[in-house]
């Protein structure tokens, strides 16, 4: 049973350029959650995607994107990237739109020099 | 705002004891929660999850109990082991299924 995945594992950026970062959800989960992790903190609520639409979000920018493809896969997209948005980036997926038995992947720590 | 608190930002204990992880929510409408488990460099593990129509629930090794009263939640873990060491987020649903508000964390070290 593959469990949630995401890529790459790391990744450095410069100040204004641009992110995607990818998820491939638990199989037989059609519901992705994209959460923001700074050092040493919860992970923060990005937002959530479901039936290829953002269902809800947190308190992130505009700068903050994302999608999902009809295989339930997802991405998220940071443009114009600040030195505060170095994270860890972590994908959870789900069933039907919601948040019960969410799984997570191992993350994807962004570096912003 | 709404907000997930741990009382306990670090817990030691000994090899083969039990731990108590505590934690308190905000959110009086919340009605479901999560235990997960983060070790260092890895993505939070699903441990345990509880809903609100519930008081208590047993896994393997693992006990949560929910408290409405107070808005308190507690994860046992019985026979404390080494692999135990990692840091422990409660997660509560606000929302009906929409999206997680996770505290601090709380780091529990074992000792040999």
């Amino acid at each position: 049973d593959a469990g949630v995945t995401q890529s790459p594992t790391h990744l450095i950026k410069t100040r204004g350029q641009q992110v995607t970062l990818r998820c491939s959800p638990k199989s037989g989960h059609d519901t992705v959650s994209w959460y923001q992790q700074a050092l040493g903190q919860g992970p923060q609520f990005i937002f959530q995607y479901y039936e290829e639409e953002e269902r809800q979000r947190g308190n992130f920018p505009d700068r903050f994107s994302g999608h999902q493809f009809p295989n339930y896969s997802s991405e998220l997209n940071v443009n114009a990237l600040l030195l505060g948005d170095s994270a860890l980036y972590l994908c959870a997926s789900s069933l039907q739109g919601s948040v019960y038995e969410q799984y997570f992947g191992p993350g994807t720590r962004l570096t912003v020099t | 705002g709404e907000s997930v608190g741990l009382h306990l930002p670090t817990l030691s204990v000994q090899e083969g004891d039990n731990s108590i992880i505590n934690c308190a929510y905000s959110n009086s409408a919340s009605d479901y929660f999560i235990w997960y488990k983060q070790e260092s460099g890895k993505g939070p593990q699903f441990i345990i999850d509880i809903r609100s129509n519930m008081d208590k629930r047993q896994g393997q090794r693992v006990t949560v109990l929910l408290n409405k009263t107070v808005k308190h939640l507690s994860l046992q873990i019985a026979a404390t082991q080494p692999g135990d060491s990692a840091v422990y987020f409660c997660a509560e649903n606000p929302n009906y299924g929409q999206n997680f508000v996770f505290g601090p964390g709380t780091r529990l070290s074992v000792l040999p």
